[in-house]
């Protein structure tokens, strides 16, 4: 039973250009939840993607965007890039219609702006 | 005032001590709450749900205060390995909404 997958492990981008990470959710679920986590902080939700829609989005500019594929795989884009972008990008992936909402995070994707 | 707060330590403790640490949530509509653990540089796992009624897993224990709108977690006996971040978490609505986590308390275990 695979779980959260995410790529790259790590990335290096410099300040304006543009980034993609890819995200494949725990077999069985369906939902997928970004949050990013700066160093010393809690992750912040970011958004939240459900049957290939935008469901649910946190305090984050438009250069956030992202999608999500028939087979539940998501990616993160992010626009634009600024020195603050600079955080482990998390995916969180669960079943959509299950009341218990126990979401399973992936190992991250550390993105460094320079 | 911040949707979850925790005190980020850090707790050195020895091992064999009992630790405890406690988060505030802002929201009284809140309706789940977790403990994530959290390694450096690993991504959060989670550690155990917090109910009314309280809960205890091995040498974990969790309350919930709805009252006083509080939440702890009890580690009996430290071990070496539950050097970590412990993450509070909250749950604002029922069904498949996102989590929204505390800062962290880290935790160090010294032998």
């Amino acid at each position: 039973d695979a779980g959260v997958t995410q790529s790259p492990t790590h990335l290096i981008k410099t300040r304006g250009q543009q980034v993609t990470l890819r995200c494949s959710p725990k077999s069985g679920h369906d939902t997928v939840s970004w949050y990013q986590q700066a160093l010393g902080q809690g992750p912040q939700f970011i958004f939240q993607y459900y049957e290939e829609e935008e469901r649910q989005r946190g305090n984050f500019p438009d250069r956030f965007s992202g999608h999500q594929f028939p087979n539940y795989s998501s990616e993160l884009n992010v626009n634009a890039l600024l020195l603050g972008d600079s955080a482990l990008y998390l995916c969180a992936s669960s079943l959509g219609d299950n009341p218990s909402y126990e979401q399973y995070f992936g190992p991250g994707t550390r993105l460094t702006v320079t | 005032r911040k949707e979850v707060e925790q005190d980020p330590g850090p707790f050195n403790v020895p091992e064999g001590a009992t630790v405890a640490f406690n988060c505030t949530y802002s929201n009284s509509a809140s309706q789940s709450f977790f403990w994530y653990r959290q390694d450096c540089r690993k991504e959060p796992k989670l550690l155990m749900s917090v109910y009314s009624s309280g809960n205890e897993d091995g040498r974990f224990t969790a309350q919930l205060n709805r009252a006083s709108q509080y939440i702890s977690l009890l580690i009996r006996d430290s071990k070496l390995s539950d050097s970590a971040t412990y993450l509070c978490v909250v749950n604002i609505r029922t069904g498949n909404t996102p989590l929204v986590f505390g800062k962290g308390t880290r935790l160090s275990v010294i032998a």
